[in-house]
């Protein structure tokens, strides 16, 4: 059975430092890996999508990398801002399975101004 | 292009009632997704519909049914509530190639509240 983990639950850091938040995956049979950012009481913002062929994708201050093989994402944010405050999710879509896409629990971070 | 939306916003009933909510898909997409994220939660798959079908479930009851239109968008229907299923119901439309993962893109979701 898929099984979705992301560390840490929670993070504090100063404002303008560098981060990375990890996801690891237990069954590398995966169509591909979506990283999404919550705010509070609200919906998923799509952040990076990775195919399962590829390694890295990046978006502005975003960078995701994807190693299939041992099952771990990262999710790199360079020069961290008070507004990047938010809740962090990382998601599997499985290949042919009816639970389609996998989520973990989340890691709330907090940027301290 | 239009994005994702839901309705309502927010919905408060009484255990045993049943309730329906509602999405809209995004502009050209094919397959609805909804998903149950209760506090503090990732949120769980639920089903998945995909041209007017059903594309697969996660691990929920039957009181947990829906349907797609021919338009792509699709409802959500809870049979004989239960508190435990409070929670911000999500979801997620996306253009699918058979089955395919493409991107998934979500709306605001619906927050049930069942007392």
């Amino acid at each position: 059975k898929q099984e979705v983990t992301q560390i840490p639950a929670a993070l504090s850091v100063p404002e303008g430092e560098n981060l990375v938040l990890n996801c690891s995956f237990t069954d590398s049979a995966i169509y591909n890996l979506q990283w999404f950012r919550q705010d509070p009481g609200k919906g998923l913002t799509s952040l990076l999508l990775i195919q399962s062929s590829q390694r890295e994708q990046t978006s502005g201050r975003l960078n995701a990398s994807l190693d299939k093989s041992s099952g771990r994402s990262t999710l790199y944010i360079a020069a961290s801002q008070p507004g990047d405050s938010a809740t962090y999710l990382c998601a599997v879509i499985v290949a042919n399975r009816d639970d389609k896409i996998i989520f973990g629990k989340g890691t709330r971070l907090h940027i301290l101004p | 292009e239009t994005g994702v939306t839901q309705s309502p916003t927010h919905l408060i009933k009484t255990r045993g009632q049943q309730v329906t909510l509602r999405c809209s898909s995004q502009s050209g997409h094919n397959t609805v997704s909804w998903y149950q994220q209760a506090l503090g939660q990732g949120p769980q798959f639920i089903f998945q519909y995909y041209r007017e079908e059903e594309n697969g479930r996660g691990n929920f009851p039957p009181r947990f049914s829906g349907l797609q239109f021919p338009n792509y968008s699709s409802e959500l229907n809870v049979n004989a509530l239960e508190l435990d299923d409070s929670a911000l119901y999500l979801c997620a439309s996306s253009l699918a190639v058979g089955n395919a993962g493409s991107e998934q893109y979500f709306g605001p979701g619906t927050r049930l509240t069942v007392t």
